[in-house]
């Protein structure tokens, strides 16, 4: 039972390089979401997707790409990595949105800009 | 201002002790509350989930809620060393999800 899967677990870039981070989930779930997580911030929303095909922005998405042309899928994209972007990302699924569902969360990728 | 407010501690506390964990929130529309607990390099898993103002135990772990004060807490009971992590709470409602910055516990032998 793998849940929510998250790769790579660990990724440093040079500032300016792109690189995708990959998100799938088994369990079905209609919602997904991407947050950062950073010391003293909390987990802030970045982007998220209440279906295949449909995706919103968060609280913090500039710099960052979605798409979501699965159910199962939702890779994030890094268009031109900034030092700023340095943070710990995770992937979250439910089955139907963020209100009253608990969110199942990958183990996270850490990810350092140099 | 933020809409959830939580202490970031570190908190540490004695092995057997009482450990109490606190959020504030501004939002009168939140009426889901939970408490995720995050292991080192893991992702948070949801611990205790409550509907609206009152009581919810499950086992050492007793979730509060208390809308007129727009004030949770998580009680642990008999708190075990394997207890050590940091406790995120997270409210929604009116269509948002929020993360409190979460308390970093030690339970120490």
């Amino acid at each position: 039972n793998a849940g929510v899967t998250q790769t790579p677990k660990f990724q440093v870039l040079k500032t300016g390089q792109s690189m995708t981070l990959q998100c799938a989930q088994d369990m079905n779930h209609e919602y997904m979401s991407w947050y950062r997580q950073d010391p003293g911030m909390g987990l802030r929303l970045i982007h998220y997707s209440v279906g295949a095909g449909i995706t919103d922005q968060g609280e913090v998405p500039n710099g960052y790409n979605v798409s979501r042309s699965t159910t199962e899928d939702f890779p994030l994209r890094l268009l031109s990595a900034a030092p700023s972007q340095t943070s710990v990302y995770f992937c979250a699924s439910s089955s139907t949105g963020p209100v009253g569902q608990p969110q199942h969360f990958g183990d996270g990728t850490r990810l350092s800009i140099l | 201002q933020k809409e959830v407010e939580q202490d970031p501690g570190p908190l540490s506390v004695p092995e057997g002790a009482i450990v109490s964990l606190n959020c504030t929130y501004s939002n009168s529309a939140f009426q889901y509350f939970m408490w995720y607990r995050q292991y080192s390099r893991k992702g948070p898993e949801l611990l205790m989930y409550t509907y609206s103002s009152g009581n919810k135990e499950d086992g050492r772990f007793t979730a509060q809620v208390d809308k007129s004060s727009k004030y949770i807490s998580l009680f642990i009971r008999d708190s075990q060393p394997s207890d050590s992590a940091t406790y995120l709470c997270a409210m929604s409602g009116a269509q948002k999800l929020v993360f409190g910055q979460g308390t970093r516990l030690t339970i120490n032998p």
